[in-house]
């Protein structure tokens, strides 16, 4: 089965500073991973994904993750953080024996002025 | 291009009353559609997936259910709601042709049971 475990369900960072946000996962079969954005009261919006091609993957507004197959991690960073950056953020993972995307609970990113 | 919509945006009933959800999809054909139910702290719950017209499966069983009368359309639906069914509610879908896509959402429905 799988599972994916975001660590700290809220973080706090300085406008400027690095963002780092965790995701570890669990998947018998090589996994397909996502980051999500979401801004209140609305849906998910992607921010990136790695499906088996190169293990840093660039997304929007300037965050990427990489793919740690040894740490089965998949953490989300941007090198600078922005007012607007402020969302929750969902790590999410499939594979090809699945049509269900488990999300994990999500991290709540505050950016201080 | 690909729009996702979901209706109504709120939604306050009381308890025992029924529920009905709509989602439909624009701009493509054969969707894989889905609900989740996303409650506070506890991330997004997958309740259920459709691949096909009339192809329903369910991850949770609860006194919910959902349909898929036509390719891009998708409901969810109670008889009698409870206290607990209370929730943001998500339709999302994505291409049929490979496990990789990634989920589209709606804007969701905030539903309030009293």
């Amino acid at each position: 089965a799988q599972s994916v475990t975001q660590l700290g369900s809220h973080v706090s960072v300085s406008e400027g500073a690095l963002v780092l946000l965790r995701c570890n996962y669990s998947s018998s079969v090589p996994p397909y991973l996502f980051w999500y954005v979401q801004y209140p009261n609305q849906g998910l919006q992607l921010l990136l994904k790695y499906t088996s091609a190169a293990t840093l993957v660039k997304g929007i507004n300037g965050f990427e993750a990489e793919f740690k197959k040894s740490e089965t991690s998949f953490h989300l960073t941007k090198p600078s953080a922005h007012m607007s950056d402020a969302a929750e953020y969902f790590c999410a993972v499939s594979n090809s024996g699945t049509y269900k995307y488990i999300f994990g609970t999500g991290t709540r990113l505050k950016v201080l002025a | 291009s690909q729009t996702i919509h979901q209706w109504p945006a709120t939604l306050v009933q009381p308890v025992g009353s029924p529920l009905s959800l709509e989602c439909t999809v624009e701009g493509t054909s054969n969707p894989n559609l889905y609900w989740y139910r996303q409650a506070a702290g506890r991330g997004l719950q997958l309740l259920f997936y459709s691949v096909g017209i009339g192809q329903i499966s369910s991850e949770v069983p609860q006194n919910l259910s959902a349909s898929r009368p036509q390719d891009r359309q998708f409901i969810l639906s109670s008889k009698k709601l409870l206290l607990s069914d209370s929730g943001f509610y998500l339709c999302a879908w994505n291409g049929q042709s490979s496990y990789n896509s990634p989920l589209h959402f709606g804007n969701g429905t905030r539903l309030t049971v009293t």
